[in-house]
């Protein structure tokens, strides 16, 4: 049973444009989510997060949407760097469930110069 | 300030052989997680463990897995009689807090069992 469903393998977006990730989940307990980042041979890196009470965050180029209502939240990178080229895992956490994460599968980005 | 390290990088293991998978927290974090990342998979979690204690063991397999986080010295994954489906990268993160946001995570080790 996936929790946290990114449902697009692979995105490709040319360097300068927008990248648009999405992450959708179907456990209304979780109250945190956050996106890492993660290039071959290493861990995931954190990127950047939100709670629920919030329905947008920013931090620099990123920006993570929240939409509760849906079960849906999406990461905006503006502009796109051949160096975003990695793998983005979203992830959620409940309250209470002692911080463990749950993943989705990940999402294979390439920023094209 | 050294981040998560994890040791070995890359072990391989015979079917039937124990692998024992060591991870040793950022300065100053005394909560430890383990992750398991299967092929074209996300990370599944695995165990949460605080110094000398378990505190959620949720995600083991039921058998041959087991993790300690001793007083001194690094977390250790063990997995004993090893089979071709324990081959994966096995991640380990710390945190200086039990909420997620503070996690660092390790390079991993990744098992390949023959």
């Amino acid at each position: 049973d996936q929790q946290v469903k990114q449902n697009s393998p692979s995105l490709s977006v040319q360097e300068g444009r927008i990248s648009i990730l999405n992450c959708d989940y179907t456990n209304s307990m979780f109250d945190y989510f956050l996106w890492y980042k993660k290039y071959p041979a290493e861990g995931p890196t954190f990127l950047i997060s939100i709670s629920s009470i919030k329905d947008k965050n920013e931090d620099g180029r990123f920006t993570v949407f929240l939409n509760k209502s849906a079960k849906h939240l999406s990461l905006h990178i503006v502009p796109s760097q051949p160096g975003d080229s990695a793998v983005y895992f979203c992830a959620a956490s409940e309250e209470g469930a002692n911080s463990k994460l749950t993943f989705g599968k990940g999402i294979t980005l390439s920023v094209r110069p | 300030n050294a981040g998560v390290m994890q040791n070995p990088r890359h072990l391989v293991r015979r079917r039937g052989q124990e692998a024992r998978l060591r991870c040793s927290p950022m300065k100053g974090h005394s909560h430890v997680y383990w992750y398991r990342q299967l092929p074209e998979e996300g990370l599944k979690f695995m165990v949460y463990l605080q110094k000398e204690n378990i505190i959620d063991e949720s995600g083991m397999p039921k058998e041959r897995f087991s993790a300690e986080f001793p007083k001194e010295g690094p977390s250790i994954l063990r997995i004993q009689q090893v089979v071709r489906g324990d081959s994966a990268a096995y991640f380990c993160a710390s945190s200086p807090n039990d909420r997620g946001s503070g996690y660092t995570f390790g390079s991993g080790t990744r098992l390949t069992v023959v």
